[in-house]
């Protein structure tokens, strides 16, 4: 299957600070990404859909000035959580298209754990 | 609007038997995709198996295979032989056709038994 890298693995920071988590896909081209958060025990939750050349489409609740995303290349992706706070702790996991037509399947990275002190 | 459910919060299973993981969706377009997709405790969602609305034959993949009953429309996730490592979360996951979003179940946690 596609390979997806997510750097870094983990993270803690500074209530504050920003903090930019970056997804790549390895062995293929995504002209979409997708941004994920997920809380202890449950599912995934989209944040936004990043495309590559273009603004992202955030999802209805999501800050996009919170949560900045730049799509700059077909394999890179990155997500910044400006002046994080105590809140913003989650584990945060993006994904790849790839493929096309039926068979097209999202492909995630082995995700991001963030704590705001 | 589109929907996935997964009635099992939690399963128990003994090691070697074969588990059976629920999953119902809803969805008004024709044309549809159904994933699962594998999450252990380091948290990397691993994808397992794909099922599209217009398959004829229910999908499989090693242990893995798909249960797929478009008219009742359930796409269960059937794992063969269970073993430890497949101690999990497994969450069921649908494209529509309308885009390119996954909308996500709830999760089934499987604790393989020894």
């Amino acid at each position: 299957g596609a390979v997806v890298s997510q750097h870094p693995s983990w993270v803690i920071c500074k209530s504050g600070t920003s903090v930019k988590i970056e997804c790549r896909s390895l062995d293929f081209q995504a002209t979409t990404m997708f941004w994920y958060r997920q809380f202890p025990k449950q599912s995934l939750m989209l944040m936004a859909t990043s495309n590559e050349g273009s603004k992202a489409t955030y999802e209805q609740g999501v800050e996009k000035d919170k949560f900045l995303i730049n799509h700059a290349s077909l394999t890179l992706s990155t997500l910044t959580v400006t002046s994080a706070h105590p809140e913003d702790s989650s584990f945060y996991i993006c994904s790849a298209r790839s493929g096309g037509g039926e068979q097209e399947t999202q492909y995630f990275g082995p995700g991001t754990r963030l704590l705001v002190l | 609007a589109q929907k996935i459910t997964q009635t099992q919060p939690g399963m128990f299973v003994q090691e070697k038997e074969a588990v059976t993981l629920d999953c119902t969706y809803d969805t008004s377009d024709p044309s549809y995709g159904l994933f699962w997709y594998k999450q252990p405790s380091s948290g990397e969602m691993i994808f397992l198996i794909y099922q599209g609305s217009y398959d004829q034959q229910n999908a499989t993949e090693g242990r893995y295979s798909l249960n797929f009953q478009k008219a009742r429309k359930s796409a269960n996730l059937v794992i063969s032989a269970s073993q430890l490592g497949d101690s999990a979360m497994y969450f069921c996951a649908m494209r529509g056709n309308s885009n390119y979003q996954l909308i996500w179940g709830a999760g089934t946690k499987l604790i393989i038994k020894p």
